[in-house]
């Protein structure tokens, strides 16, 4: 089965930084996204990790632990727009494209 | 298309009545999704669409939930006899695996049951 678990609510000051965290128990698994989900907005794809380690992309970056069902995702040089919330959701189906998401964590970046 | 459209973008409906909601997914991609978001929650799978292949419909919540797609393309998700607890967002997706399977998201349908 599917198990996801991230933390419900975070708040943090701009242009500070953030490590939002992702545990997951899967039934199969063959790598992990992120989305990030402004409110009233479709998701949009942030981050994908297949291998373990950290992957950087500008001021994300998304890390991946394969062995201990762990991700996390931190976000730097924190800004306002980054208000959202963030969606962990690892790939459940060896042709890698089924996704489960978590709950999300909803980000409040303060002034 | 540029990305994924979906059709109406908000639907009130009263109870009871049938709905159905369309996708059109990005041009060249195999895969299609569905999937519910109520207010505040996250996403629930419902459905899922690999080229020819029978669909995965293990999401369904009930019978009353049904969806096709017509020619590799475009879907299309019916709700019968709607229930106030149908209401919610229903987002569609769709994929490639030549893009890393990334899913790309429609804006979705707000759906409201009276």
């Amino acid at each position: 089965g599917q198990n996801i678990d991230q933390p419900t609510e975070m708040t943090a000051t701009e242009g500070a930084i953030v490590q939002i965290n992702c545990t997951y128990q899967t039934s199969g698994f063959n790598g992990l996204f992120w989305y990030q989900q402004h409110a009233g907005e479709a998701p949009t794809f942030l981050s994908y990790n297949v291998l373990d380690g950290l992957e950087e992309k500008g001021r994300f970056s998304s890390f991946l632990s394969r062995s201990k069902g762990y991700s996390y995702l931190l976000l730097k040089e924190l800004q306002m727009k980054d208000s959202a919330s963030y969606l962990c959701a690892p790939v459940t189906n060896n042709a890698g494209n089924m996704l489960t998401f978590g709950g999300g964590t909803r980000l409040m970046v303060k002034p | 298309g540029a990305g994924v459209s979906q059709s109406p973008s908000n639907k009130v409906t009263e109870k009871g009545k049938d709905v159905e909601l369309r996708c059109d997914p990005i041009s060249g991609h195999t895969a299609l999704y569905w999937y519910r978001q109520s207010l505040g929650q996250g996403l629930e799978f419902l459905i899922y669409f690999q080229g020819n292949s029978a669909p995965d419909k293990s999401g369904l919540p009930s019978d009353r939930f049904s969806a096709e797609r017509t020619g590799g393309s475009v879907s299309t998700l019916t709700i019968q006899r709607t229930q106030q607890e149908d209401s919610a967002v229903y987002l569609c997706a769709s994929s490639s695996v030549t893009k890393s399977n990334i899913q790309y998201f429609g804006a979705g349908t707000r759906l409201s049951v009276l």
